[in-house]
């Protein structure tokens, strides 16, 4: 069974700063993509960055960009030039590639971006 | 439509009594799945529909959950004798070609669900 972890309940950070989202996971597929997903008070959720477990690279959306550590099961989320419109929850979230690839999420940080 | 579309957006029930959920996907996609977010949660798994498929019913947590796909294209989630712990959101996702990785869930807004 796959599990994923987010162990920032909330966060907070001033408009135009640098904040970073803390994801870790555990699975012991090898074939798997990684994502986060914003969640605004809509409750619409809304897929901001992705990341394939085979790429060593990091994949990068904008002022999104992950750091994804394959071996110790992490993939942080770093936003740069923090929005106001970014206030809103984050889920980490785990697919297994092939079969029915449902996801698996994290319990989400709330994030609230200060003017 | 242009994107998935839940109704209602929100429903209030008594204890005991049966739900219908509804779901309409985005046009064209063969992949739907129901998610459903309890308070302070992240989303848990429900069921999974891809085209003619029998459904992946792993994720329902007890019989009176049930989910039909007509047509391959609207869904409905029914809860039967509702209890006060079926209080949630349930979300409502499709994709293109099926799975989650390859192509890219698209959500609804979700119905929040009140059991008084």
């Amino acid at each position: 069974a796959q599990t994923v972890t987010q162990s920032q309940p909330e966060m907070s950070v001033q408009e135009a700063e640098t904040v970073t989202l803390s994801c870790t996971y555990d699975t012991s597929e090898s074939n798997y993509y990684l994502f986060w997903y914003k969640q605004p008070p809509s409750r619409q959720m809304i897929l901001v960055i992705r990341q394939e477990a085979y790429k060593q690279q990091n994949a990068t959306e904008n002022r999104f960009s992950v750091n994804f550590q394959k071996a110790a099961k992490s993939f942080s989320l770093k936003i740069s030039d923090s929005q106001l419109g970014d206030t809103a929850m984050y889920f980490c979230a785990f697919t297994v590639r092939g079969g029915n690839e449902k996801l698996t999420f994290g319990t989400g940080t709330r994030l609230t971006i200060i003017p | 439509g242009a994107g998935v579309s839940q109704s209602p957006s929100n429903k209030v029930t008594e204890k005991g009594k049966d739900v219908e959920l509804r779901c309409d996907p985005i046009s064209g996609h063969t992949a739907l799945y129901w998610y459903r977010q309890s308070l302070g949660q992240g989303l848990e798994f429900l069921i999974y529909f891809q085209g003619n498929s029998a459904p992946d019913k792993s994720g329902l947590p007890s019989d009176r959950f049930s989910a039909e796909r007509t047509g391959g294209s609207v869904s409905t989630l029914t809860i039967q004798r509702t209890q006060q712990e079926d209080s949630a959101v349930y979300l409502c996702a499709s994709s293109l070609r099926g799975g989650s990785g390859n192509t890219e869930a698209f959500f609804g807004q979700g119905t929040r669900l009140t059991v008084v």
